[in-house]
């Protein structure tokens, strides 16, 4: 069956240490997505890709990086310069203007 | 700036009772609104999208939605509620614009179904 897979499903970092969130897909969609979902606060966006090789900054970039390598994998990257990383991670992907499509989310916590 | 409004954060209703949601949106230009479900600790599936055909849109497990130009509302509703409907919701909306295919989420509505 074709969709979306994020790994791991839990995750713990320690302090200072960088940790990168998995997310491949296989529906042969070209744009990425990566949100942060907090508690009351819905979904807000991190980084998004249209095509290979190419990544933008969305509303809350800061302390997150992406690489784009691959049209099915866009792994994220949260870095210590995020000081509260502590969130559920939900990736996405989708066709040009069509609805996107989530995988079942990574949830990082802080040790 | 756009923006969506989901106008309740908790709904309570009883199984076999009428659910309505409620989403008001800001638009500077037409958009294409959605509603997603979340159950815990999974994500987010679509349960029906509008995109300026029919005003009435109808979805996945008996929801439907009706997009009100006038009143800039996209509210969610289903006949008779289900034990399994418990989830929070999502009203998203998306605009066309340069930069590409960006969503605007609510802050979710959570559906308690109660016996």
């Amino acid at each position: 069956d074709g969709g979306i897979t994020q790994s791991p499903k839990y995750l713990f970092r320690k302090e200072g240490q960088n940790v990168t969130l998995s997310c491949e897909q296989n529906l042969n969609h070209d744009a990425m997505y990566w949100y942060r979902q907090d508690p009351g606060q819905g979904l807000r966006l991190i980084y998004y890709s249209q095509i290979v090789n190419d990544f933008q900054k969305g509303d809350i970039a800061e302390g997150y990086s992406v690489s784009r390598e691959k049209k099915e994998s866009f792994p994220l990257t949260v870095t210590s310069a995020q000081k509260n990383p502590t969130a559920f991670y939900l990736c996405a992907s989708s066709l040009v203007g069509q609805p996107q499509h989530f995988g079942d989310g990574t949830r990082l916590s802080i040790l | 700036a756009q923006s969506v409004t989901q106008l309740d954060s908790h709904v309570s209703v009883s199984e076999g009772t009428p659910v309505l949601l409620r989403c008001n949106y800001s638009s500077s230009y037409s958009p294409s609104l959605f509603w997603y479900v979340q159950h815990p600790n999974k994500g987010l599936q679509l349960l029906l999208k509008y995109t300026s055909a029919a005003t009435l849109v109808k979805g996945i497990n008996g929801f439907e939605a009706e997009f009100k130009k006038s009143e800039t509302s996209f509210h969610l509703t289903k006949p008779s509620a289900h034990m399994s409907d418990a989830a929070e919701y999502f009203c998203v909306v998306n605009y066309h614009t340069g930069g590409g295919n960006k969503l605007t989420f609510g802050t979710g509505t959570q559906l308690k179904v109660e016996l």
